[in-house]
C-alpha cells in the first residue's frame, strides 16, 4: 500500500485563490521531505526541501514567499501555493525518504488555475 | 547542476520484446535511482545501483552503471502491456535528480 498520501489529488480554483497540499508519510517519519513540480511530458523539477521543525530549503527561481512550506511534524509537510495564477497550474508531487534512500511518491496533486 | 538524461525520449515496442533505456549524468553520484510513472501518477521507485555497482537485477529489471563513462542502462525483459509508463533515471548526489524520461509503450 501507499507509504505517502497527498492530497487533494486535484483542484480547479480561481486566479488569486491560495490553494493548500499536504503530504503524509504514513509508514514513518519523515524528517526531510521533497516537493517537485512536473510539467506536461517533462522532467521532475525540484522546488524545495521540507525540513521537519525548520525552514525549508528552496531551489534556486523558486519564490518561497509564493510557495510556503510547512513541515510541522513528522508525518505531514504542507505546500501552500499563494495567490495561485494560471501559470500556477501544474503537477505537484511530493515525497519522503532518507538520504541516498528510494523516495516514495505520492500521487500527486494536478493544479489547474482559471 | 547535475543531471541525468535520458535515451531515447520515446520507445515503442510490441508485448514479449526487450526495452533498453539509458541514462548518462554528468558529475559524481553516491547512487542512481530508475523510477516509473504512470500516467497522471506519482513515481514508482524500481531500483537503485550504488556508485560501487556495476550490475543489479531485480525480476525482469536488469540495471547497469558505468561511473567512468558516467552512464546506466534500465533493460525490462519480455515486456508487458502494463510496463507502459515514462521511466525516470535520477541521480543521487546531495539532492535526487531526475532527467528528462524515457516514454514506453508496449504495443498488444
Amino acid at each position: 500500500g501507499a507509504v505517502v498520501s497527498q492530497h487533494p489529488s486535484r483542484v480547479i480554483c480561481k486566479s488569486g485563490t491560495s490553494v493548500k497540499i499536504e503530504c503524509r508519510s504514513l509508514d514513518f517519519q519523515a524528517t526531510t521531505m521533497f516537493w517537485y513540480r512536473q510539467f506536461p511530458k517533462q522532467s521532475l523539477m525540484l522546488m524545495a526541501t521540507s525540513n521537519e521543525g525548520s525552514k525549508a530549503t528552496y531551489e534556486q527561481g523558486v519564490e518561497k514567499d509564493k510557495f510556503l512550506i510547512n513541515h510541522a511534524s513528522l508525518t505531514l509537510s504542507t505546500l501552500t501555493v499563494t495567490s495561485a495564477h494560471p501559470e500556477d497550474s501544474s503537477f505537484y508531487i511530493c515525497s519522503a525518504g532518507g538520504l541516498s534512500q528510494p523516495q516514495h511518491f505520492g500521487d500527486g496533486t494536478r493544479l489547474s488555475i482559471l | 547542476s547535475q543531471q541525468g538524461e535520458e535515451d531515447p525520449q520515446a520507445l515503442s515496442i510490441q508485448e514479449g520484446e526487450n526495452a533498453t533505456m539509458n541514462c548518462s549524468y554528468k558529475t559524481s553520484i553516491n547512487n542512481l535511482q530508475w523510477y516509473r510513472q504512470n500516467s497522471g501518477r506519482g513515481l514508482v521507485h524500481l531500483i537503485l545501483i550504488r556508485s560501487n555497482e556495476r550490475e543489479k537485477h531485480s525480476g525482469r529489471l536488469r540495471v547497469t552503471l558505468d561511473t567512468s563513462k558516467k552512464s546506466s542502462s534500465l533493460l525490462i525483459t519480455a515486456s508487458r502491456a502494463a510496463d507502459t509508463a515514462s521511466y525516470f533515471c535520477a541521480t543521487d548526489g546531495q539532492k535526487l535528480v531526475f532527467g528528462q524520461g524515457t516514454r514506453l509503450t508496449i504495443n498488444p
